[in-house]
């Protein structure tokens, strides 16, 4: 079974500075995807990047990008120039069409951006 | 385009009672997802359906059932709410095919059980 690790349940950055979110997971599928989801104080959950596995360039969105590293299994996400609407809780996620069609989170980590 | 929409938004139920949370998506899509949200405990999976007429346990599947009725609607029931199933229920829908599509979701539905 897929599982997706986040191991900072908080963090806090400056405003205009670059925060580093981390997420590991752990699965056997060779083909998969991963996704960043950010969900601001309204609850809504809101796509900010993804990655596919087969795929060695990371994906970059604007001020998002993400430091994939396959073997090592590890998603992180890097915020630049972080602005006070960045202030939301961030969840990993993992998909693998191989065999079951789960979309799996990770626990969360709650972002603080201090103007 | 109203994308996926979930009702109610808002509900208070007691202890024993039953209930069944609704959703529908627009976007023709054939997976469908049913997770709820816990502080510090992420989205956890409870049911999902990988297409029209199948429908598979998740990680918390216990106390609760679904039903896939078209490609557009896939529902939640609970038959005898407790205060542990006191929660953020939200649906989501993907496409399967061609993988990995990014997941839409409905705006919760904020579930108290007295």
């Amino acid at each position: 079974a897929q599982t997706v690790t986040q191991s900072q349940p908080e963090m806090s950055v400056q405003e205009a500075e670059t925060v580093t979110l981390s997420c590991t997971y752990d699965t056997s599928e060779n083909n998969y995807y991963l996704f960043w989801y950010k969900q601001p104080p309204s609850r809504q959950m809101i796509l900010v990047i993804r990655q596919e596995a087969y795929k060695q360039q990371n994906a970059t969105e604007n001020r998002f990008s993400v430091n994939f590293q396959k073997a090592a299994k590890s998603f992180s996400l890097k915020i630049s120039d972080s602005q006070l609407g960045d202030t939301a809780m961030y969840f990993c996620a993992f998909y693998s069409g191989g065999s079951n069609y789960k979309l799996t989170f990770g626990k969360g980590t709650l972002l603080t951006v201090n103007p | 385009n109203a994308g996926v929409t979930q009702t109610p938004k808002f509900q208070v139920l007691k202890t024993g009672q039953s209930m069944t949370l609704q959703c529908a998506q627009d976007m023709n899509h054939n997976s469908m997802y049913w997770y709820r949200q816990d502080p510090g405990m992420g989205l956890r999976l409870i049911y999902y359906s990988a297409s029209e007429g199948t429908t598979d346990k998740g990680e918390v599947p216990n106390g609760y059932n679904v039903s896939r009725l078209n490609k557009r609607e896939f529902s939640l029931r609970l038959e005898s709410a407790a205060p542990s199933q006191t929660s953020v229920y939200f649906c989501a829908s993907s496409e399967v095919y061609g993988g990995g599509t990014e997941a839409f979701f409905g705006q919760g539905t904020r579930l108290t059980v007295v």
